[in-house]
């Protein structure tokens, strides 16, 4: 059974840092592109960071450019985004989400979801 | 960016109805659409992907449907667990953007 377990999650201040961290089990992992989702709340579901399996390419949405790093550890089945200069507006359940494909390009499906974990970012 | 527009925001349907739900791409995405489903509390659930082509073990009464800048998500025989907000996201190009989601309630 695919399952993704997310941990980290928050409450910080803003500017502040935090790291987020994914464990992936049931699946090889190595053999998936893996990605970030949030939701803020009562808001929708936005993509934050994707990462191939060999993490040769990485993306991130225009809101996060510059101040999130994804980054993978395929011998730990492990996922990690870290958080950089926090603001209010980054608070949101993410989502650790696993693409049905190894690269990440054109048809990435986000076929296995973790249940979340809640970033806070408040005064 | 592409941006996606689903319609309506939200319904009202009763358990038994074929609902529809719309999303519309500010440009072609061929058929490089996916559809998820999402409970209050709950990880969000893969439907469809490739527009048409159902997950294995999503029940057969979604089906997805569509090409270019306009696709539809339909639910035939809508059932009391159906009940949630159902978003598209096109895997066309980076960015991979979301619909604003439609809420279906009963």
């Amino acid at each position: 059974e695919v399952q993704l377990v997310e941990s980290g999650g928050n409450l910080v201040q803003p500017g502040r840092s935090l790291r987020l961290l994914c464990a992936a089990s049931g699946f090889t992992f190595n053999d998936h592109a893996m990605h970030w989702v949030r939701q803020a709340p009562g808001k929708g579901l936005e993509w934050v960071s994707g990462i191939d399996w060999n993490s040769g390419t990485e993306q991130y949405a225009d809101s996060v450019k510059g101040r999130f790093t994804i980054s993978r550890d395929n011998g730990k089945s492990s996922l990690f985004l870290q958080m950089e200069n926090l603001r209010n507006d980054d608070t949101a359940f993410y989502y650790c989400v696993r693409d049905m494909w190894a690269m990440v390009t054109r048809g990435v499906s986000f076929d296995y979801w973790g249940q979340g974990t809640l970033v806070t970012v408040s005064s | 960016d592409i941006q996606l527009t689903q319609s309506p925001s939200s319904l009202s349907a009763s358990v038994g109805d074929r609902v529809t739900i719309t999303c519309r791409a500010s440009q072609s995405v061929t058929t490089y659409l996916n559809w998820y489903q999402k409970k209050p509390g709950k990880a969000p659930k893969f439907l469809i992907y490739g527009a048409s082509s159902l997950r294995s073990g999503v029940p057969s009464r979604f089906s997805g449907g569509g090409a270019g800048t306009d696709f539809t998500l339909t639910i035939t025989s809508l059932q009391p667990e159906d009940i949630a907000t159902y978003y598209c996201q096109q895997s066309y190009a980076a960015l991979w953007t979301f619909g604003q989601g439609t809420k279906i309630e009963i």
